[in-house]
Formats: C-alpha cells, sequence, structure tokens
C-alpha cells in the first residue's frame, strides 16, 4: 500500500545551519506531497505542498521539490532559526485514497542558539 | 476566516465511558476528516465526510463513529473506552471531498486521556 518514509529524528542543529529532512514515499497513481509542521502542544499546519512532478513547494523560508524519479520530497531551509523547533511531519495524498492523508512517522527538529 | 475549532481542548474519561467530540470546519467548507495522533502509531486517518455522508473510513473499530451536520460541523464519537484510545484527535476540513489536490487544513486537536 502507500507510504511515506521520513528520516529519524531528533535533528538537532545550531541557529543559521542548513537543514535536510528526508522524506520518500511509495504510492500507486500520481500523489500530491506535502510537508506539515506541529508546534508543541499544537495541531498540524500546512507549510507547503506539491501536486505534479518537479513542482516545487516553498514557504517561510521551507523548500521541497516533488522527485518523480526518487520518489522523494526532501525538506530543505538554508539558515534555520530557534522558532523552527518542530516536528515536521512528510504526507500523501492520492485520487484513490480520497481525502485520506497518509504521514510519515514524523522528524523533530531541535535548533539551539 | 477562522481556522478549524475543535472542542474540547482536553478530557479526561475512565474506561467503558463514551465520549464525543465536536469539530467547526473553516466556513465553505464541506468536507471534514478526522485522525488519530498516537506515540506509537502516529497520525491515522479515521473517517471523513462531505455533505453529511462518510466518504472514506480508516481501519478502526465500529466503536469509532461519526456524523455530519447540514452547516458541516462534525462529531466523532467512542464508544466503550479503552485505555489505547488515549490520543490527539485531530480534526481537518477541505473545500472539496476526494481528489488529491485539494487542501487540509487542521484544527488544534483534542487531548484525550483514558483511565
Amino acid at each position: 500500500g502507500d507510504s511515506v518514509t521520513q528520516m529519524e529524528g531528533p535533528v538537532t542543529l545550531s541557529e543559521e545551519a542548513f537543514l535536510t529532512i528526508n522524506c520518500t514515499y511509495t504510492a500507486t497513481g500520481y500523489p500530491s506531497l506535502f510537508w506539515y509542521v506541529q508546534y508543541p502542544g499544537e495541531g498540524l499546519q500546512l507549510l507547503l505542498k506539491a501536486t505534479k512532478a518537479d513542482d516545487k513547494g516553498s514557504n517561510k523560508g521551507f523548500e521541497a521539490t516533488y522527485r518523480k524519479e526518487t520518489t522523494s520530497f526532501h525538506l530543505e531551509k538554508g539558515s534555520v532559526q530557534v522558532s523552527d523547533s518542530a516536528v515536521y511531519f512528510c504526507a500523501l495524498k492520492t485520487y484513490q485514497a480520497g481525502t485520506a492523508l497518509i504521514f510519515g512517522k514524523g522528524t523533530t527538529l531541535s535548533v539551539s542558539s | 476566516k477562522a481556522g478549524v475549532t475543535q472542542t474540547p481542548r482536553y478530557l479526561i474519561k475512565t474506561r467503558g465511558q463514551q465520549v464525543t467530540l465536536s469539530c467547526s470546519p473553516i466556513s465553505g467548507h464541506r468536507s471534514v476528516s478526522w485522525y488519530q495522533q498516537t506515540p506509537g502509531q502516529g497520525l491515522q486517518f479515521l473517517f471523513e465526510y462531505f455533505s453529511e455522508t462518510q466518504r472514506n473510513k480508516g481501519n478502526f473499530p465500529g466503536r469509532f463513529s461519526g456524523r455530519q451536520f447540514s452547516n458541516s460541523r462534525s462529531e466523532m464519537n467512542v464508544s466503550t473506552l479503552e485505555l489505547g484510545d488515549s490520543a490527539l484527535y485531530l480534526c481537518a476540513s477541505s473545500s472539496v471531498a476526494g481528489g488529491s489536490v485539494d487542501t487540509q487544513y487542521f484544527g488544534p486537536g483534542t487531548r484525550l486521556t483514558v483511565l
């Protein structure tokens, strides 16, 4: 079945470091891909999305490119801030699955000053 | 535009009881989905409602049920609570049902603790 695999965390970085969180997927059909972020004690916030191959989603300095050939959607940011500390979830959705989002396990990011 | 709201935010119940959680979607959104988040299983899809009809269902026992009202507000019910039902329950709304391109917007969740 469809699935999402994220790199294990936690990821610990210093402020202004470069961030990469790996995400790969397995899906039938042509999924849309999403990154959500969850701050402590809160629900999920959509960070960015891409709906077809080679699309690049971007928001708040974060970027991810939909790579069909490698079935990947890695999240990157050039310079992280302490306020970026959160849990990041990669997710996919296919037409066959209707509205059900399939999530990865999440990656905890901790940024220190 | 107001976001997705969920009530209550926190709930403590004992085994065997039942519980009802409420979700109000973003104005104009007609699709509401529910997810369960636990440390062990992560985020899992429960079910989705559109125009008062259940359109999609995840792999959960029949103790988990839901409904949607004509104003798109949704409730989910868990009967005969078990310790393993302790979780954060998240509601998400979107403007359409089905398809892969629509975006789901999440509420803050209801934290359910079963003692």
